[in-house]
């Protein structure tokens, strides 16, 4: 258990529907990243946020869109939603900023999203 | 950001070392080199971090040299539940760090 925590596991919705995608950090972790996987796919960086800010951001389309709350847990808002969008999407954290160790992230399970 | 390469693929006999090598030619000096694992349908593992020489743990070691320009993650007697992809990530997980992660090394172990 990485101590990553999304919800829900599994969700299946229609095109043109909004879902949102839940992220628990690891205690003490102030970054959270997003990322997508497609079926026999690489790992696509989304976005990263640290302490509620956007850090950086990568191949995220117009229609997703993220946030990181006081509380430090993140959503991921994916709107109008198109059968491609059908992937596993993992939210992973790390402490950020460790010089002396490296910075390690941990991911979480995975929310699998099917697009139907 | 330092950009990574390793094979693509690899093959492997239960019992076998493993050794699966990252080329990072232009590593920058406060870069560290930390390698995952992925199993299918699940979410990327640490296994390994090191900055220089030699770093081991109960499921692999890590070879570096010197000059810091590749690493090499090792594993010792595979098993069928090593098959997995492995990513080898450089990076010094500060401001501005973005994990990015390649294509990976996809591991198959044969009994």
């Amino acid at each position: 258990d990485s101590g990553v925590t999304q919800t829900p596991k599994h969700l299946i919705t229609a095109t043109g529907q909004r879902v949102t995608l839940r992220c628990s950090p690891r205690s003490g972790d102030l970054s959270v990243y997003w990322y997508q996987q497609s079926l026999d796919q690489g790992l696509q960086f989304l976005i990263q946020y640290y302490n509620g800010e956007e850090r950086a951001k990568g191949n995220i389309l117009e229609r997703f869109s993220a946030q990181q709350f006081p509380d430090l847990h993140s959503e991921l808002n994916l709107s109008s939603l198109e059968l491609g969008d059908s992937a596993l999407y993992f939210c992973a954290s790390s402490v950020e900023g460790a010089t002396d160790s490296g910075n390690t992230i941990y991911f979480g399970e995975g929310s699998w999203l099917t697009v139907v | 950001l330092a950009k990574t390469t390793q094979p693509i693929s690899m093959d492997s006999y239960e019992g076998q070392e493993v050794n699966i090598t990252c080329s990072h030619n232009n590593i920058a000096t406060n870069d560290y080199i930390t390698w995952y694992q992925q199993f299918p349908s699940q979410g990327p593992r640490f296994i390994i971090q090191g900055y220089k020489t030699k770093v081991t743990n109960e499921v692999a070691s890590l070879f570096i040299p010197a000059d810091r320009k590749s690493s090499t993650l090792s594993l010792p007697r595979v098993s069928l539940s090593d098959t997995a992809v492995y990513y080898c990530l450089v990076g010094d997980g500060n401001y501005g760090q973005n994990f990015v992660f390649g294509p990976g090394t996809r591991l198959s172990v044969l009994p």
